[in-house]
C-alpha cells in the first residue's frame, strides 16, 4: 500500500515553460487536492475533487489546471510557470465519510522557478 | 468562511520544558474536523490528531496532549517534557463536514518549535 505518491520531488524550471506535477493514491479516496506551502502562510488549497471527473478551484488557483479522469490520478499542471509559483507543493487524499475522515498526504514537491 | 489562526510564530525552549501551541478556529458549520499535522525538517506532513466537534474530550498521547474547547474555539496542543526531536513547525488545520469539504482542509500559518539542548 503506497498510500499518495507525488513526483517529482524536485523540479527548477525556467518562467514561461510548463510541467506537470504527478499524483496518485491506491487507497480508492474519493477526494483529492493539491495545497502550496509558502513560508509564514501555511498550506493553501490549489484545487480539489471529489470524485472522477469532478474538480474545483480552491483558495489560489491562479495559474493551475487539473483533471481528474480516474480516481487514482489527480495531476497538477502549470502552463507557464512564473517565479510566483515557486513553492512546495502537497498532494492529499481522503475517503468520503466521517469514517474516513484522515487525510493523507504526499510527501511534497519542491519547485523553483527562475 | 473558515479561519484558523496560529499566533505564535515561533516558540523557543530548553529541552525537557513544556511547550503549548494555540489554535483558534472560526467556522459557520456546526459539524467539523479539527487536525494537528507535525513538519519535520525533512519536510513531510505528519498527521498527529484528528478532534470531531461534537467530541469535546481532551485527549493524551505520550508526551502529547490536545484540550478542544468549543466554547472559546480552541484547540490547543501541549508537548509534555519537550525533546529535541519535537522540533518541526506544526500546524492546526480545520475542515467543514459537508459533501463538498470532505477534502479541502483550511490550515493555520504553523508555529515553529525550536528545541535547544
Amino acid at each position: 500500500n503506497a498510500g499518495v505518491t507525488q513526483t517529482p520531488k524536485f523540479q527548477v524550471l525556467k518562467t514561461g515553460q510548463s510541467m506537470t506535477l504527478q499524483c496518485a493514491q491506491d487507497m480508492n479516496h474519493e477526494y483529492m487536492s493539491w495545497y502550496r506551502q509558502d513560508p509564514g502562510m501555511g498550506l493553501r488549497l490549489i484545487h480539489y475533487s471529489v470524485g472522477a471527473g469532478i474538480t474545483d478551484q480552491g483558495e489560489v488557483p491562479n495559474g493551475y489546471n487539473v483533471s481528474r479522469s480516474t480516481t487514482e490520478d489527480f495531476p497538477l499542471r502549470l502552463l507557464s510557470a512564473a517565479p510566483s509559483q515557486t513553492s512546495v507543493y502537497f498532494c492529499a487524499s481522503r475517503k468520503e465519510g466521517y469514517s474516513g475522515n484522515t487525510i493523507y498526504f504526499g510527501e511534497g514537491s519542491w519547485l523553483t522557478v527562475v | 468562511a473558515q479561519k484558523v489562526t496560529q499566533a505564535q510564530t515561533e516558540i523557543s525552549v530548553v529541552e525537557k520544558e513544556d511547550v503549548t501551541l494555540d489554535c483558534v478556529y472560526e467556522t459557520r458549520d456546526t459539524t467539523y474536523y479539527l487536525f494537528w499535522y507535525k513538519q519535520p525538517p525533512s519536510g513531510e506532513l505528519v498527521f498527529l490528531i484528528r478532534r470531531n466537534s461534537f467530541d469535546e474530550q481532551n485527549e493524551i498521547s505520550g508526551r502529547y496532549s490536545w484540550n478542544f474547547q468549543k466554547s472559546t474555539s480552541s484547540f490547543n496542543f501541549t508537548i509534555t517534557a519537550s525533546q529535541v526531536v519535537d522540533s518541526a513547525v506544526y500546524f492546526c488545520a480545520l475542515s467543514e463536514a459537508t459533501t463538498d469539504s470532505w477534502g479541502k482542509l483550511q490550515f493555520g500559518a504553523g508555529t515553529q518549535v525550536v528545541v535547544t539542548p
